[in-house]
Order: C-alpha cells, then structure tokens, then sequence
C-alpha cells in the first residue's frame, strides 16, 4: 500500500543531544510537511518541501532543520532539544496540482519525541 | 484572519446518537475544506473535505454541511459508534496559492457505548 512512513515511532534524547527523525513516502508525492503536535492541539507546520525548495515557517525556531536528499525521504533534525521540544512530530505528502495548489496532505504515523 | 474557530473542545454522545462539530473562518480567499480524524498515537487521517461550490457533502455516516455566506462549516457524524471515539480537526487552505492548512484547534469526541 502507498503510504508515508515514519521512523522511529518513539524517540528518547537527553536535553541538547542531537536528534533525526525520518519519513519515507511511496506516494511519489512531491511536497513534503514536517508538523509538530503537542498534546490537545493542533499540528503546527515547521517547514515544507515543494520538491526541493525549502520553506521555512516564520515562526520555526533555528533549532529544527531539515534535509529531503531525495523525492521519497525526508528528514527533521533537531540540532539542539529542550524540554519544550517533546511533542509528536508529523510529517505529511501532498501532489502538485500542477499550477492548481496541491492536493490533500497526508500523514505519517508520527514520531514521539521525549526529551529527559 | 487566519484562524479557524473550532467548536466544542470536547464533545460525549450516546451511541446511536448525532455528533456536531462546528468551525468558523475568517479568510474569504479559503477554498478547500478538509476534516482529519486522529486516534491516540497515530497521525491524522483525511475523512472528508469540501470545496465551497457545494454546501453539503455526504460519505456514509459523516457529513458536512458548508455555508458560504456565513463563513461556516460543520462535521455532522450520524449514528454515532464507540469507534468515533477521535480528536477531530477541521482545517482550511487556500488550494491555490499554497500548501499551507490552517487548522481548528480540535475536538475531542468521546461516543458512549
């Protein structure tokens, strides 16, 4: 079945260790979105790929970066965490409309981040 | 101008019984109208949209009714099961200009058995 991937589901890291979380689609997607959800709210969007242009949330801390090597794969890297970073990482696909917009995203299964 | 106002925040029904959940916007440029269901622990999951030509769409048990003018949209889940039990989000975007959703702030439905 095509669908968007995300490893690992659950992630633990020590305060300021360096983590990566990954997502994989087989969609053929060419937009990817890296949200984050904290408990009882709403996913907030971090930053997109639209192939390869990055776009960043005005908003996303310098902290998360993020790297798409190719079509299928992209990754979050959270380069320094804090407490207030545990939360569930989402990423999400959607297909160009070609001139249209994109279409519907869809989601990943999410990554729990815990930071100790 | 962004924001979608999402209503209740939590929301218990009997079985059998009709849930509501109603969202507001403010952006008249808006042009998609997607509701994403999440279970604990899993992502969310596309259960039905909308585009504002239409002012009511039907898929099985769930429906949603659009009101252009009012600038209203609501999720109307009929003979409502235990298996609802969900956090449900109502999102918006403009389809045609970017791949930004702006989100509802969630409710959280629980159905009784």
């Amino acid at each position: 079945d095509a669908m968007v991937i995300q490893n690992p589901r659950y992630q633990v890291t020590q305060f300021g260790k360096p983590v990566t979380l990954s997502c994989s689609q087989t969609l053929n997607h060419n937009v990817m979105y890296w949200y984050q959800q904290k408990s009882s709210q709403a996913p907030k969007l971090l930053f997109h790929y639209y192939d390869k242009d990055f776009n960043n949330e005005a908003d996303t801390p310098d902290n998360f970066q993020s790297r798409r090597p190719n079509t299928s794969f992209c990754f979050l890297d959270i380069r320094s965490p804090g407490l207030g970073d545990a939360a569930m990482y989402l990423c999400a696909t959607s297909r160009d409309l070609g001139g249209r917009g994109t279409d519907t995203q869809y989601f990943g299964p999410g990554t729990r981040l815990t930071v100790l | 101008q962004q924001q979608v106002k999402q209503s209740p925040q939590s929301l218990i029904v009997q079985k059998g019984g009709i849930s509501i959940i109603n969202c507001a916007y403010e952006n008249t440029a808006f042009d998609y109208f997607p509701w994403y269901q999440q279970f604990p622990g899993k992502g969310p999951a596309l259960l039905i949209a909308i585009r504002p030509d239409v002012s009511e769409k039907k898929e099985g048990r769930f429906t949603i009714s659009f009101n252009k003018s009012a600038k209203q949209f609501s999720l109307h889940i009929m003979d409502s099961q235990p298996g609802d039990s969900a956090t449900y989000f109502c999102a918006a975007t403009e389809e045609t200009s970017g791949s930004r959703l702006t989100f509802g702030e969630g409710t959280q439905l629980t159905v009784n058995p």
